[in-house]
């Protein structure tokens, strides 16, 4: 089955404790993308990667890091957490054309204490 | 820059009433896509549609119809004799150039039985 998988899908953690959401997808997808959701903002891309060892950032990158090592994986980094990153994180890949609609994980809920 | 904006943040409708959410979209880009994103209580982000900039046909799918017009920028969503499983957020998307989403804030549409 086609997905994008996505751990630990919620996390309680307390602030400067460094973790990492994983993010997998199965569908030889050449871009992969992190979002950030929040109430009355909608989704916001954190990072995105068009290919293995290629990354950029997105619209709200501070306090993040990514990789992209391996075509399949982008973890999603959180060196030093803080409770202004507290939020739903999504995880998403397509084929990388600006048409192709996106796939999307199924959310990984963070709370920083 | 662009940029997706949702102004009905929540629509409450009673059980088989017709149903319209508005997107209008801004971006200097001739090409681009338009997509609606389902997020019903479970939380997952589920495709419901593309369109592109250059097919302004308008299409329906089962009780769901959407109404493309690049004159007014906008992307409206209708759901006709709405149900209680239509409950949930419903987003907007546009994407241009590299894939990147944008995604507009969300309108909350609660069905009432």
């Amino acid at each position: 089955e086609a997905q994008v998988t996505q751990n630990p899908r919620y996390l309680i953690t307390v602030t400067g404790k460094k973790l990492t959401v994983t993010c997998s997808q199965n569908m030889n997808h050449e871009y992969m993308s992190w979002y950030r959701q929040d109430p009355g903002l909608g989704l916001r891309q954190i990072y995105y990667s068009m290919n293995v060892e290629v990354t950029d950032k997105g619209d709200v990158p501070e306090g993040y890091k990514v990789s992209r090592k391996e075509k399949r994986n982008f973890p999603l980094i959180l060196e030093s957490p803080s409770p202004n990153q507290t939020s739903l994180y999504f995880c998403a890949s397509s084929t990388g054309l600006s048409h192709q609609p996106q796939h999307f994980g199924d959310g990984t809920r963070l709370s920083i204490l | 820059a662009q940029k997706v904006t949702q102004a009905q943040t929540e629509i409450s409708v009673v059980e088989k009433e017709d149903v319209t959410l508005d997107c209008v979209y801004e971006t200097r880009d001739t090409t681009y896509y338009l997509f609606w994103y389902k997020q019903p209580p479970s939380g997952e982000l589920v495709f419901l549609i593309r369109r592109n900039s250059f097919d302004e046909q308008n299409e329906i799918s089962g009780r769901y119809s959407w109404n493309f017009q690049k004159s007014t920028s906008s992307f409206n969503f209708t759901i006709t004799a709405s149900q209680v499983v239509d409950s949930a957020v419903y987003f907007c998307a546009l994407s241009t150039g590299a894939n990147n989403l944008f995604f507009g804030t969300g309108t909350r549409l609660t069905v009432i039985p």
